[in-house]
């Protein structure tokens, strides 16, 4: 059974930083590409990262380029996001989602989504 | 860059009834490069849809996709009780994918 438990979210105050944790069990883990998706209180669905299953080649939306480093360790099976110059509107859920395709390329379709951590940042 | 735009904001219907959702998008889409999920209060988004109408692994046959170039749709042909949540396309396959901003199905 595929799981995504992410972790690491919390209160920081702008311009702080965090690293964000996704732990998967379930698949061999470094043959799929995975993402980060966002989700601000009371909002919509929007992509914010990805990572290919080698860790070769990475993707970011406009909004936190420079700024968001995503990475993976497949020795350990996990995902991470570190994000850094924090502001008021990167408050959201974050999720940590699957590739369903098992060649490591990113296509961005998620079939698996964890069940998201939540990083508030307030002063 | 692409921009999905989804109609009605709102959709308030019964049980029985049968749903219909629309994508929009800016420019023309790839039928390859069209999914649907489902998102429930508190809840992560569930895959229902890609490819514009396959169905995800798990999904009745009640939800079906359809649409191509810039006009996407999202059925559910009976609605039950579970079925009442907010639906989300996304546009995938490029270097940066992108979602609707979501029609919710009310009761």
């Amino acid at each position: 059974e595929v799981q995504l438990l992410e972790s690491g979210g919390g209160l920081v105050q702008p311009g702080g930083s965090l690293r964000l944790s996704c732990a998967a069990s379930g698949f061999t883990f470094s043959s799929y590409a995975m993402s980060w998706v966002r989700q601000a209180p009371g909002k919509g669905l929007e992509w914010v990262s990805a990572i290919s299953g080698s860790a070769g080649t990475t993707y970011y939306a406009d909004s936190v380029k420079g700024r968001f480093t995503i990475s993976r360790d497949n020795s350990k099976n996990t995902l991470f996001l570190q994000m850094n110059s924090l502001r008021a509107e990167d408050t959201a859920v974050y999720y940590c989602a699957k590739d369903p395709n098992s060649n490591g390329w990113y296509y961005g379709l998620l079939d698996y989504w964890g069940q998201g951590t939540l990083v508030t940042v307030s002063s | 860059e692409i921009v999905l735009t989804q109609s009605p904001g709102t959709l308030s219907l019964s049980p029985g009834e049968r749903a219909t959702l629309s994508c929009r998008a800016s420019q023309s889409v790839s039928s390859s490069s069209l999914a649907w999920y489902q998102q429930k209060p508190g809840q992560a988004p569930r895959l229902l849809i890609y490819g514009a109408s396959s169905r995800a692994t798990g999904i009745p046959d009640r939800f079906s996709g359809s649409g191509s170039g810039t006009d996407f749709t999202l059925t559910i042909s009976r609605l039950e009780p579970e079925d009442f949540a907010v639906y989300y396309c996304q546009r995938y396959g490029t270097s940066q994918a992108t979602f609707g901003q979501g029609t919710k199905l009310e009761i």
